[in-house]
């Protein structure tokens, strides 16, 4: 089945305490990017990766990292996190066509994080 | 200046009613593509429809249809005769051919079906 997974579904922590959310697809996109949705504030594109080693800042880069060591897998560490990292954060993955467009999205079932 | 643009933060209508999601967007691009997705009470994403910018006809699946016109930047997206399961959130999303590495998402209509 295709899909895209991340773990873990809820996680619960204290501020400082680093912390890595991953993401995998079985898909072979090219294409994988992370998101948070906040109430009124819809999805936000925190970082998106083109391509294994290629990785960019989305609108919300700040105090997140990514890495893409693998086509598959793309993971969301946050080295110290805060409080106004609370939130519901989404991976996604999608084929790259050559006239470089991102096309339909694919969405992991999302995270639900909560930084005390 | 937002790319996308769902000005409509929360409907409610009566079980049967038709209801029409607004979403208008901005790009310079001349190649686009525009995307719904729906967002159940379960809280996954789910993707419903893509169109191109070269395609400006309207689509139709079984209750759900979609309107794009260019001339005015809109993507509307019109439910008939609404169920209790269309209760959701619905987004709207722009991707750019040129500029095409993000996706940029509207900040949802949050649709509360009445029976």
């Amino acid at each position: 089945e295709a899909q895209v997974t991340q773990n873990p579904r809820y996680l619960i922590t204290v501020t400082g305490k680093k912390l890595t959310v991953t993401c995998s697809q079985n898909m072979n996109h090219e294409y994988m990017s992370w998101y948070r949705q906040d109430p009124g504030l819809g999805l936000r594109q925190i970082y998106y990766s083109m391509n294994v080693e290629v990785t960019d800042k989305g609108d919300v880069p700040e105090g997140y990292k990514v890495s893409r060591k693998e086509k598959r897998n793309f993971p969301l560490i946050l080295e110290s996190p805060s409080p106004n990292q609370t939130s519901l954060y989404f991976c996604a993955s999608s084929y790259r066509h050559r006239d470089r467009y991102t096309d339909t999205q694919y969405f992991g079932p999302g995270t639900r994080l909560t930084v005390l | 200046a937002q790319k996308v643009t769902q000005a409509q933060t929360e409907i409610s209508v009566v079980e049967k009613e038709d209801v029409t999601l607004d979403c208008v967007y901005e790009t310079r691009d001349t190649t686009y593509y525009l995307f719904w997705y729906k967002q159940p009470p379960s809280g996954e994403l789910v993707f419903l429809i893509r169109r191109n910018s070269f395609d400006e006809q309207n689509e139709i699946s079984g209750r759900y249809s979609w309107n794009f016109q260019k001339s005015t930047s809109s993507f509307n997206f019109t439910i008939t005769a609404s169920q209790v399961v269309d209760s959701a959130v619905y987004f709207c999303a722009l991707s750019e051919a040129v500029s095409g590495n993000q996706f940029y998402f509207g900040t949802g209509t949050s649709l509360t079906v009445i029976p």
